[in-house]
């Protein structure tokens, strides 16, 4: 299985700030990357596909990049409404697999 | 507008069975994978399952093979998790999630709300 893995855990930033979530590979998945935010008690949002590309309606302050292992997330101008549990995944092959979460809290 | 609604969450002893349901609207889902996915309380997302869009194939995490079957009926727009044989660690809000696929490869786009599934005595 393809582990993936989230860093950092959890992060604190301020509201206007620019935050970069890492999540790595544990083996070579191309582009097949996407990225979730998740709300308490609320369903996953789809916010990126193919490590870089930006699901419809997500703004544009949201922008992915990486391929192979290593993918970022990057959140520049934070707004107050971005405070969620964000996910990475990979989709290249069975089992589909997530990475542990990243808590991002505005101060 | 595309919307995914699941239904037949509750409480079930260890060993029994439940069925979910996931009825799609906003789309035709002939033309879809469709996958379930599950969240343990205060946990991260596990994929579950996936099946292909005429039900030919089907997808399993290892932790439920055998124990859960995923199904689909086009007819009506549904999919379906059928879990039996089920543990305390299948306890979960389980999301149905449909899957694009395009030239970024195939990805979920968009989410159930989520049913809640418990398995306790």
């Amino acid at each position: 299985d393809i582990q993936m893995t989230q860093t950092p855990s959890s992060l604190s930033a301020s509201v206007g700030d620019r935050v970069t979530i890492t999540c790595r590979a544990s083996q070579g998945i191309n582009i097949y990357l996407a990225w979730f935010q998740q709300k308490p008690g609320k369903a996953p949002k789809s916010l990126i596909y193919a490590a870089s590309s930006l699901h419809s309606g997500v703004p544009s302050r949201f922008s992915g990049s990486g391929s192979g292992t290593d993918f970022t997330l990057t959140i520049t101008s934070l707004q107050p409404e971005d405070s969620a549990t964000y996910y990475c995944q990979q989709y290249t092959s069975y089992p589909y697999t997530f990475g542990q979460g990243t808590k991002l809290e505005i101060k | 507008e595309v919307q995914l609604v699941e239904s037949g969450g509750g409480l079930v002893q260890p060993g029994g069975s439940l069925r979910l349901s996931c009825v799609a609207s906003g789309f035709t889902s002939t033309g879809f994978w469709m996958s379930w996915v599950r969240q343990a309380p205060g946990k991260g997302l596990e994929w579950v399952a996936n099946i292909k869009p005429d039900g030919s194939g089907k997808y399993y995490v290892d932790s439920v093979r055998a124990r859960f079957t995923i199904s689909r009926d086009n007819a009506k727009n549904s999919l379906y998790l059928q879990m039996n044989s089920l543990r305390a660690e299948d306890t979960a809000t389980y999301f149905c999630a449909r899957i694009f696929c395009g030239t970024g490869g195939c990805y979920y786009d968009y989410w159930g709300q989520g049913i809640l599934v418990t398995v306790s005595p």
